[in-house]
């Protein structure tokens, strides 16, 4: 069956860099976009882009351009998210989610930004 | 960017009772081929997001048929005929048509 499965949380520093991988398996890894979505304590989900695994285009969300860098490796069929720069207020769960009609979901991975 | 407003965004309601969710979007979500990419999620406590419905009406494999979604252009809804407990969380729409991709605020359905 398809399936997500990310890598563990993560606890950083303000101004470090986290990078969250995505590992894709049960269908053709190229064949669909990978979306970014992350969702702070409490909050709601917010898109933050997406990458093409067949040719590595990206679309980033506005709010994340300049600190965001989605790529992919097709040898594991998985995809890496990373967000350089970071504030307090990047503490949250981050999601990958398959295809532009974003199904399945990762399990997600908590990444916690604190001094 | 393209504005989805839900509402309400909290709804207590009754087991057993029907509830109905409201998406509107700020532009309309039919792109040039027709085709309408509305979703709706739903989250589970502590779970993530989970999909129900897709392109405004078809419903996943595994959703209960008491979950159903219409709408057209700008207007959306997702409607539970019969609520039951498995159903309390928070219910997202999603709009796939335009970037940058965006999310209703979410609606808390809670049981009374």
């Amino acid at each position: 069956q398809v399936q997500l499965v990310q890598s563990g949380a993560e606890v950083r520093k303000p101004g470090a860099s986290v990078k969250v991988s995505c590992k894709a398996s049960g269908y053709t890894f190229t064949n669909f976009y990978m979306h970014w979505v992350r969702q702070a304590p409490g909050q709601g989900l917010e898109w933050m882009g997406m990458i093409n695994p067949s040719a590595a285009g990206t679309t980033y969300a506005q709010n994340f351009q300049g600190r965001v860098t989605m790529t992919r490796d097709t040898s594991t069929s998985t995809v890496y998210m990373e967000l350089s720069s970071l504030r307090s207020d990047d503490t949250a769960v981050y999601y990958c989610a398959r295809g532009e009609l974003a199904h399945p979901w990762g399990q997600g991975t908590l990444v916690t930004v604190s001094s | 960017d393209v504005v989805m407003t839900q509402s309400p965004l909290s709804l207590p309601v009754t087991l057993g009772q029907p509830a109905s969710i409201s998406c509107r979007s700020s532009q309309s979500l039919v792109n040039s081929v027709g085709d309408t990419y509305l979703h709706w999620f739903q989250q589970r406590p502590g779970q993530s997001p989970r999909r129900l419905i897709y392109k405004v009406s078809n419903r996943d494999s595994g959703v209960p048929d008491r979950f159903s979604g219409s709408g057209s252009g700008t207007d959306f809804t997702l409607k539970i005929s019969r609520v039951e407990a498995e159903d309390v969380g928070v219910y997202y729409c999603m709009q796939g048509t335009h970037w940058p991709r965006t999310f209703g605020q979410g609606t808390k359905v809670e049981i009374k």
